[in-house]
C-alpha cells in the first residue's frame, strides 16, 4: 500500500514553454501533497505544500507564478513549471501522506532537463 | 528551525553492519524516519519511529533513538551490495508537520 506515481519519468522541454508533471496517490486519498526539488548530489528541497481544494503553500524564496500548483482532488496534484529555463532543470519529486497520518510517502520523482 | 545532520559517506564491506548517524535539534519532533534513495529514484521509505519509542527493529534494520542527546542511527546487518544508496534521515516539525532533511549519507558497499 501507500504507492505514489509521477508522470512523466523524464522529459526535456526548450526554453520559454510549459511543463506540467502529475503527481498520484495510487491507493490512498491524500489530502495534502508535497513538492520537492532536488540537485545532483544534495539532499530535497521542500518548495510547496498542495492541498486539496485549497490554495498551495509555498516555501520562501519559490516563486508562486513560476511553479504553479493545482491539487483538484484526493488523488492528484500538479506541478506546472511555466517558461522554463535551464535553471529550472532538476529532479522534481512529490510526496503524499496518507489520510490522517503524518508519514510520506514519495514518487519515483521526473527529471526536468530545459534546453 | 529544525536543522538535521548526517555524515556524507560510509564504506562496508559486504556482509559487515552499517550504521548510518543522524542528529537533530527539535526535540518536540514527533516521528523520525531513514528513507532510502537509489540513483535516479524517488526516496524508498524504510523505517520510521516514534519519538516516544527507544529502538526499533524490522528484520536486517534497527533503528536507535537516543532523545536526551537527540541522536538517531540506523543499523543495517549483514549488508548486501543492493544496499548501496543514499540514506536520508528525516524529522516531523512539530509546528507544520512538514520533513526536515539531512544531507544524505551515501552507502558503499564493497564486495
Amino acid at each position: 500500500g501507500a504507492v505514489v506515481s509521477q508522470h512523466p519519468s523524464w522529459v526535456i522541454c526548450k526554453s520559454g514553454t510549459s511543463v506540467k508533471i502529475e503527481c498520484r496517490s495510487l491507493d490512498f486519498q491524500a489530502t495534502t501533497m508535497f513538492w520537492y526539488r532536488q540537485f545532483p548530489k544534495q539532499s530535497l528541497m521542500l518548495m510547496a505544500t498542495s492541498n486539496e481544494g485549497s490554495k498551495a503553500t509555498y516555501e520562501q524564496g519559490v516563486e508562486k507564478d513560476k511553479f504553479l500548483i493545482n491539487h483538484a482532488s484526493l488523488t492528484l496534484s500538479t506541478l506546472t513549471v511555466t517558461s522554463a529555463h535551464p535553471e529550472d532543470s532538476s529532479f522534481y519529486i512529490c510526496s503524499a501522506n496518507p489520510y490522517s497520518t503524518d508519514t510520506q510517502y514519495f514518487g519515483p520523482g521526473t527529471r526536468l532537463t530545459v534546453l | 528551525g529544525e536543522d538535521v545532520e548526517q555524515s556524507l559517506f560510509l564504506s562496508v564491506r559486504e556482509g559487515d553492519s552499517s550504521v548510518i548517524n543522524c542528529t537533530y535539534t527539535d526535540s518536540s519532533s514527533t516521528y523520525l524516519y531513514w528513507y532510502k534513495q537509489e540513483p535516479g529514484a524517488g526516496l524508498q521509505l524504510l523505517t520510521y519511529i516514534f519519538s516516544n519509542m527507544d529502538m526499533k527493529q524490522d528484520q536486517r534494520l534497527t533503528v536507535l533513538l537516543n532523545k536526551k542527546d537527540k541522536h538517531l542511527s540506523l543499523r543495517i546487518a549483514d549488508t548486501q551490495t543492493g544496499d548501496s544508496a543514499i540514506y536520508f534521515c528525516a524529522a516531523s516539525s512539530s509546528n507544520t508537520g512538514k520533513l526536515i532533511f539531512g544531507q544524505g549519507t551515501t552507502l558503499q558497499v564493497k564486495p
